[in-house]
């Protein structure tokens, strides 16, 4: 069956520190891949998205970036972060052409103090 | 204007109740509608998946889609303390979109 891990689950970081979220999907082979941000009381806010490896899409421009280097795979990664940067983050993945399915990781609470 | 509009509560019922949740939108190309709960400080976890108006039934949730008045509904029967969650709704037509999200409380 497929699983999909997510860490750190919880962290807290001063403004202009670098921040690195990793996600690792098993079980299944070329992934799309999905970050995502929820903001207290909010809904979920798509931030990147992946069809393979070192295939990237921006949804938003942002203090954040993406990479996958390998195949299941997903780092979300800031040089300095912002107070505007904290929330809880979610890792998702899905079947190519699924058309909405998605299966999400535990998610990570980042607070930017 | 939202593409996809979702009240986000909380709704509080008894245990035993029918809690009845709706989404409308506006994007004629939606396709396919779901329904994902999620726990507090958890991901959210799909419950229902549909694609053509009509109902869909699985235990004690039913999805309802009408896709004329473009309107979604998720109903619990017999609704549990378990069940206390926040449910979002999402709709996929090339690209997927989620409502805010309804807070259910579920009281015993």
């Amino acid at each position: 069956s497929q699983t999909i891990h997510q860490w750190p689950a919880t962290l807290v970081q001063p403004v202009g520190s670098p921040l690195s979220l990793e996600c690792t999907v098993e079980g299944t082979s070329n992934p799309n891949l999905y970050w995502y941000r929820q903001a207290a009381g909010r809904g979920l806010q798509l931030l990147f998205y992946s069809v393979g490896i070192g295939q990237i899409s921006s949804e938003v421009p942002q203090n954040l970036s993406a990479s996958r280097p390998q195949d299941r795979q997903f780092i979300l990664s800031s040089k300095k972060l912002l107070l505007s940067d904290s929330g809880f983050y979610l890792c998702a993945w899905s079947v190519s052409g699924s058309g909405g399915e998605l299966f999400f990781g535990e998610g990570s609470r980042l607070t930017v103090l | 204007q939202k593409e996809v509009e979702q009240d986000p509560g909380p709704l509080s019922v008894p245990e035993g109740a029918i809690v009845s949740l709706n989404c409308t939108y506006s994007n004629s190309a939606f396709q396919y509608f779901m329904w994902y709960r999620q726990y507090s400080r958890k991901g959210p976890e799909l419950l229902m998946y549909t694609y053509s108006s009509g109902n869909k039934e699985d235990g004690r949730f039913t999805a309802q889609v009408d896709k004329s008045s473009k309107y979604i509904s998720l109903f619990i029967r017999d609704s549990q303390p378990s069940d206390s969650a926040t449910y979002l709704c999402a709709m996929w037509g090339g690209k997927l979109q989620f409502g805010a999200g309804t807070q259910v409380v579920v009281t015993p």
